[in-house]
Order: C-alpha cells, then structure tokens, then sequence
C-alpha cells in the first residue's frame, strides 16, 4: 500500500528566505507525483505535475524535483513571500494493470512566512 | 477551481439525517472523484467515476453512495450521517493533458454531524 509522508508538518521561516518542502513515498511504482496549494477553508491548487520520466519541474519561484528510486520529491520556494503561506500537499498517481488510477495523498506541510 | 462547483459549502447535520453534496462542471471531463479530509489523514477518496454511468468503490466507502446520472454532475449521498463522517468534502475532475493527467478540485463542502 502506498504511503506518503510530509515532514515537517508545520514550518515557519522568515519572508525572503528560500526553503524546501519534503515528501516521501514507499511505491516507487507511480506514474507521476502532484504538488498542490491548500489555503486555510479553500480547496486545492495544483502548482507543479511532475512525470515519473522526469526530474524536476518548475513554474514561477517554484521547483519541484522528484528522485523515483529513492522515493522522494521535494518543493523549493524562492525568495519567499507572505502570500505564500498555505498547506503544501504531495501526491502520487499510480496506474494500475486495469487502468484504474488511484491518488494518494501526503498529510500537508503547513508553511508560515513572518513578515 | 477549474470549473468545478460543490454545494452547499457548509452543512450541519444531526446523527441519523441523510443529505446530497452536489459536485458539478462544466468542462465536459469524463472522470470525478469525491474525497474527504481530515486532520492527520490527507485527502481520502471515497467514491469515483469513470464515465457517465459508472462508478467505483475508492478507499473508504462505507457510509456513502454516489450517483452519476449524466456527465457534468457527481453528487454524494449520506443516507444516515454519522459524526464520524464530519468533514470537508471535495469534488474532483481529471482533466487530460498532451502528456499527462492531472486533477482539479472544487472549494469543498464542510460537513459537521453532531
């Protein structure tokens, strides 16, 4: 069964410094690995879609990088600003035999920047 | 959000009350999902559809049924809540890209069940 983790669960830093969000996971089998923005009563937000076949993506002052064998993926946030407080959530999309898809999700790091 | 509305966005139910979260698009995408959240759990899928017509068990079905009468609309029924199924709900849709899939989600209904 796939597990996806997110540590830490909450973060705090200073506006402007630049930062690095961590998730893991067991199956190293997936298709490709989705970031998203949760802001607090919202829904969610995709940022970054990542295929199993590539390395990193980026949009903006956001990198995401994937390493599928080791099972890891992390979010860089540049230069960071207020507005980019939120809950950051992983999730990786596997493709079964049958076609069927399943999304599992990370628990969410919830970032706070300080102005 | 895509596209992808969900009503009502909040509810408050007492045990035993049944009630529909209604999810629609308008995009024309063949495949929507409903999930749930919870503190310490991420996001769960309850309930999915491929097509119009069809529709799948995913991770934590018991309690719920689904209908997908036609393709711009996936609502969820609670026959008899409970207050384990306190949540927030949301409703997704797959959108098919040129080399990928990716998933949009609604706003989320928040449900508390006393």
């Amino acid at each position: 069964k796939q597990e996806v983790t997110q540590i830490p669960a909450a973060l705090s830093v200073p506006e402007g410094e630049n930062l690095v969000l961590n998730c893991s996971f067991t199956d190293s089998a997936i298709y490709n690995l989705q970031w998203f923005r949760q802001d607090p009563g919202k829904g969610l937000t995709s940022l970054l879609l990542i295929q199993s076949s590539q390395r990193e993506q980026t949009s903006g002052r956001l990198n995401a990088s994937l390493d599928k064998s080791s099972g890891r993926s992390t979010l860089y946030i540049a230069a960071s600003q207020p507005g980019d407080s939120a809950t950051y959530l992983c999730a990786v999309r596997r493709i079964s035999n049958f076609g069927n898809e399943k999304l599992t999700f990370g628990t969410g790091t919830r970032l706070t920047i300080i102005p | 959000n895509a596209g992808v509305t969900q009503t009502p966005k909040f509810q408050v139910l007492k045990t035993g009350q049944s009630m529909t979260l209604q999810c629609a698009q308008d995009m024309n995408h063949n495949s929507m999902y409903w999930y749930r959240q919870d503190p310490g759990m991420g996001l769960r899928l309850i309930y999915y559809s491929a097509s119009e017509g069809t529709t799948d068990k995913g991770e934590v079905p018991n309690g719920y049924n689904v209908s997908r009468l036609n393709k711009r609309e996936f609502s969820l029924r609670l026959e008899s809540a409970a207050p384990s199924q306190t949540s927030v709900y949301f409703c997704a849709i797959k959108v098919r890209g040129a080399n990928t899939d990716t998933q949009y989600f609604g706003p989320g209904t928040r449900l508390t069940v006393l």
